[in-house]
């Protein structure tokens, strides 16, 4: 089944403690995108890779970091969580570009304490 | 960078009644323009999407939407609401040269039995 899978779904920690959630797709996908939503704000593009080793900011990269080494796997990396970090996260990957149908994952909802 | 506004962040419509939501954009050029559906606890999923072919576009569902350069909008519409069409609905746009991606904050509609 073609999908984007994030892990974990839900997790909770605490400031400061470093976290990776991870997002694989098996689609072949070259885009992949990572985006938060929080309550009235929408989503928001964090960083996007345009193929392996491409990588670029988005609207919101503070406190993010991101890597692409393979075309399937797009970590979202935190080095050091806040709690304005607190959000609902999701990854999302498309054929070529934000400009073909992006497929999204089911979400990754993380709250720092 | 690009900016989109959803005119509502909630709307309520009876069931068989016109859904219309708003969505303007901010370019002086026409960007690639998308629409997207939430359903409850899930990812996004496409609507319909426009990229400068026919200014009518027909997605899934029964939802269209008409581009209008003049108004710089792209507001969406179904003739008649079904209780499914119940979710949050994102307008999104895409520069044409650009490889970001911008959401508006969204719309959540509600249809009344």
């Amino acid at each position: 089944e073609a999908q984007v899978t994030q892990n974990p779904r839900y997790l909770i920690t605490v400031t400061g403690k470093k976290l990776t959630v991870t997002c694989s797709q098996n689609m072949n996908h070259e885009y992949m995108s990572w985006y938060r939503q929080d309550p009235g704000l929408g989503l928001r593009q964090i960083y996007y890779s345009m193929n392996v080793e491409v990588t670029d900011k988005g609207d919101v990269p503070e406190g993010y970091k991101v890597s692409r080494k393979e075309k399937r796997n797009f970590p979202l990396i935190l080095e050091s969580p806040s709690p304005n970090q607190t959000s609902l996260y999701f990854c999302a990957s498309s054929l070529y570009g934000p400009t073909n149908e992006q497929f999204f994952g089911p979400g990754t909802r993380l709250t720092v304490l | 960078a690009q900016s989109v506004t959803q005119l509502g962040s909630h709307v309520s419509v009876s069931e068989g009644a016109l859904v219309l939501l708003r969505c303007n954009y901010s370019s002086s050029v026409p960007p690639y323009l998308f629409w997207y559906v939430q359903y409850p606890n899930q990812g996004l999923q496409l609507l319909l999407k426009y990229t400068s072919a026919a200014t009518l576009v027909k997605g899934i569902n029964g939802f269209e939407a008409e581009f209008k350069k003049s108004e710089t909008s792209f507001h969406l519409t179904k003739p008649s609401a079904h209780m499914s069409d119940a979710a949050e609905y994102f307008c999104a746009v895409s520069e044409r040269n650009g490889n970001q991606f911008y959401f508006g904050t969204g719309t959540s509609l509600t249809v009344i039995p």
